[in-house]
């Protein structure tokens, strides 16, 4: 099975910061890589396909990048509405594992 | 609109079955593989199972083999989750999702397992 690592568990930002996250694959996933986006109470959104590709009705301000087994999620310009707990999923191979979840807080 | 709502959540004794079902809507649902992901109270998510279009290609968490099954109705636009003997460890909101992408999930239908 392919571990997916997120880094950090958790963060505290204020409004129009930047923000990234990392997620690491324990074995190269090329660019099989998904970013989803949870609010309390509410399911998962997906952010951004394929390593790098925004999901249509994203704001832009969300971007992706890396391939192999290292990625990030970057938030430019942080909004009070994405505090919220990211998660990673490589969907290179089953099972389609998540990452941890990383926390976004308000600073 | 695209939409997913699941059903069939409640409280089951440990041991016990449930059917979970997901409705679907808005696209055409004999185009994509779903999917099944859980979330247990305060934890983060956890892929359970997928299936392919045409059923062909099945595939569970190991945690999941031999208790829970996966099945489709295209014709009905529906997913289905039968879980059997139940345990407290599997006390979480079951989503569905579609697709590669998982996108669009569902609400969400929680399960509780305890006696």
């Amino acid at each position: 099975d392919i571990h997916m690592t997120q880094s950090p568990s958790s963060l505290s930002a204020s409004v129009g910061d930047r923000v990234t996250i990392t997620c690491r694959a324990s074995q190269i996933i090329s660019t099989y890589l998904n970013w989803y986006q949870q609010k309390p109470g509410k399911a998962p959104e997906l952010l951004i396909y394929a390593a790098s590709s925004l999901q249509s009705g994203v704001p832009s301000r969300f971007s992706g990048s890396g391939s192999g087994t290292d990625f990030t999620l970057t938030i430019s310009g942080l909004q009070r509405e994405d505090f919220a707990t990211y998660y990673c999923q490589q969907s290179y191979s089953n099972p389609r594992t998540f990452g941890q979840g990383t926390k976004v807080e308000i600073k | 609109e695209v939409q997913l709502v699941e059903s069939g959540g409640g409280l089951v004794k440990p041991g016990g079955s449930l059917r979970l079902s997901c409705a679907a809507s808005g696209f055409t649902f004999s185009d994509y593989s779903m999917n099944w992901v859980r979330q247990a109270p305060g934890k983060g998510l956890e892929w359970v199972s997928s299936i392919s279009i045409t059923s062909d290609y099945i595939y569970y968490a190991d945690s999941m083999k031999g208790r829970f099954t996966i099945s489709r109705d295209n014709a009905k636009k529906s997913l289905y989750l039968q879980m059997n003997s139940l345990r407290a460890e599997d006390t979480a909101v079951y989503y569905c999702a579609r697709g590669d992408w998982f996108d669009p999930w569902g609400q969400g239908t929680l399960v509780t397992v305890s006696s």
